[in-house]
């Protein structure tokens, strides 16, 4: 059975400049979630989703970042516009619906903005 | 709201001693307790989980943790560590909500 999968692996930008990161999450998993883990640190919620409603989007950065899952499988992270802070790895992991279940992860995607 | 301490940010061990990391949390309801750990290199791995019943939780590679209700604490063991458990060892919790809170990650070195 195929994990998370996420694209790119890794991402070097300059500031200013727009990216997008990309996710697939396993197969009959509702819920999707995109965090942010900065070096040394555990992973941060930046939004939640089940299918394809945003149910928890309150540690987004909303001026600058934006998420969609249109059709309620793969997801779409975007920054517009990237600045020196955002370098860190940015993880997408999957789940069930449901309290009682374990969130799967994926390779994450390192952005490195210069 | 709740929130996850890992008390121990960096360990460094020779191979064959026993290990424990702590992990405390803060969250006043039923909570679900898990062990992630993320190899060099590599995703993050669940180790084990806890949901409910039998505090004393086995997981994989010979982990396991036990749940101390009265002390919100849900700390990791093993026995006898490998070189191979090298890694960094995260502790999360989700309480009321599939919200999955982690702690900021214990960074295991496993020495032959």
């Amino acid at each position: 059975e195929a994990g998370v999968v996420q694209s790119p692996r890794y991402k070097i930008i300059e500031k200013k400049q727009p990216v997008a990161f990309w996710c697939n999450p396993i197969s009959g998993h509702n819920t999707l979630y995109w965090y942010l883990q900065n070096l040394g640190q555990g992973p941060e919620l930046l939004i939640r989703y089940e299918n394809e409603e945003a149910v928890d989007d309150s540690q987004l950065p909303k001026d600058r970042f934006s998420a969609e899952r249109l059709k309620g499988v793969d997801s779409t992270l975007k920054i517009q516009p990237a600045e020196l802070g955002d370098s860190a790895v940015y993880l997408c992991a999957s789940s069930f619906t449901g309290k009682n279940t374990e969130a799967f992860f994926g390779q994450g995607t390192r952005l490195t903005v210069v | 709201a709740q929130s996850v301490s890992q008390h121990n940010h960096h360990v460094i061990l020779s191979e064959a001693a026993s290990l424990e990391l702590g992990c405390n949390y803060s969250y006043g309801g039923t909570v679900n307790l898990f062990w992630y750990v993320q190899y060099p290199g590599q995703h993050l791995q669940l180790l084990l989980k806890y949901f409910s019943g039998d505090p004393l939780v086995k997981g994989i590679k010979g982990f396991e943790a036990e749940f101390i209700k009265s002390k919100f604490s849900f700390n990791l063991r093993k026995p006898s560590v490998q070189w191979s458990d090298t890694a960094e060892y995260f502790c999360a919790v989700n309480g009321n909500t599939d919200k999955l809170i982690f702690g900021t990650g214990t960074r295991l070195q496993v020495f032959p």
